[in-house]
């Protein structure tokens, strides 16, 4: 079975922080993903990876930053943490050719006070 | 640039009924991928269905089927003999067709989603 594991399901931070969220997958795909969920919006995409130090910008990029070094490995990092980035954060991993089904971790509850 | 609509935030249902959850979609694309991904409370989300846009033949998952209405570009996914375990939220995707340089055509667009409830 896939696996995508996430470092934390809760967090909470202080507004300016910097905050790193980690995601690793254990089935050597190719894309990663990370999400913000938020009641009423849906899954909004913030970054995605396509492979190893590759990365393209989602929908909803800023304020984010993203690293990927290891292929299993994707972290989402906020600069410095806002009140308006609080949510849920979903990371997603998916094989290419494989019928394309999204894998998604349990998610980061992010609180910034 | 896709946009996908689920009209209907929340739903009940009850037990053993059967539901069906409304989802519409705006593309220029020919072929394409649509999934139904259900997000149980507190756990993880996981694929319930897919459809590819070139199959004309519904697809269908155990108790869970769709109805995939291209022309009008309309998925709707029907849950039959609906079970307590069915609550949860579910999101309609829409994924571009895979092609050409990098990962984009990876990426998933999500309706809002439809929270469903099963009452026993």
């Amino acid at each position: 079975d896939v696996k995508v594991t996430q470092s934390s399901r809760y967090l909470v931070k202080r507004t300016g922080e910097k905050v790193f969220l980690e995601c690793v997958q254990d089935m050597d795909h190719e894309n990663m993903f990370w999400y913000r969920q938020d009641p009423g919006l849906g899954l909004r995409l913030i970054y995605f990876s396509y492979d190893v130090k590759m990365k393209e910008k989602g929908d909803i990029p800023e304020g984010y930053s993203v690293s990927r070094e290891k292929k299993e490995r994707f972290s989402l990092i906020l600069e410095s943490a806002s009140t308006n980035q609080t949510s849920m954060y979903l990371c997603a991993s998916t094989q290419i050719g494989r019928g394309y089904e999204q894998y998604f971790g349990p998610g980061t509850r992010l609180t910034v006070t | 640039a896709q946009t996908v609509t689920q009209s209907q935030p929340e739903m009940s249902v009850q037990e053993a009924e059967t539901v069906t959850l409304s989802c519409t979609y705006d593309t220029s694309e020919n072929n394409y991928y649509l999934f139904w991904y259900k997000q149980p409370p507190s756990r993880q989300m996981i694929l319930v269905i897919r459809q590819e846009a070139y199959k004309q033949q519904n697809a269908t998952e155990n108790r869970f089927s769709v109805n995939f209405q291209k022309a009008a570009k309309s998925f709707s996914l029907k849950i039959s003999d609906s079970q307590l375990g069915d609550t949860a939220m579910y999101f309609c995707a829409f994924m571009k067709p895979p092609g050409g340089s990098g990962g984009s055509n990876y990426k998933l667009t999500f309706g809002k989603g439809t929270l469903l409830t099963v009452n026993p």
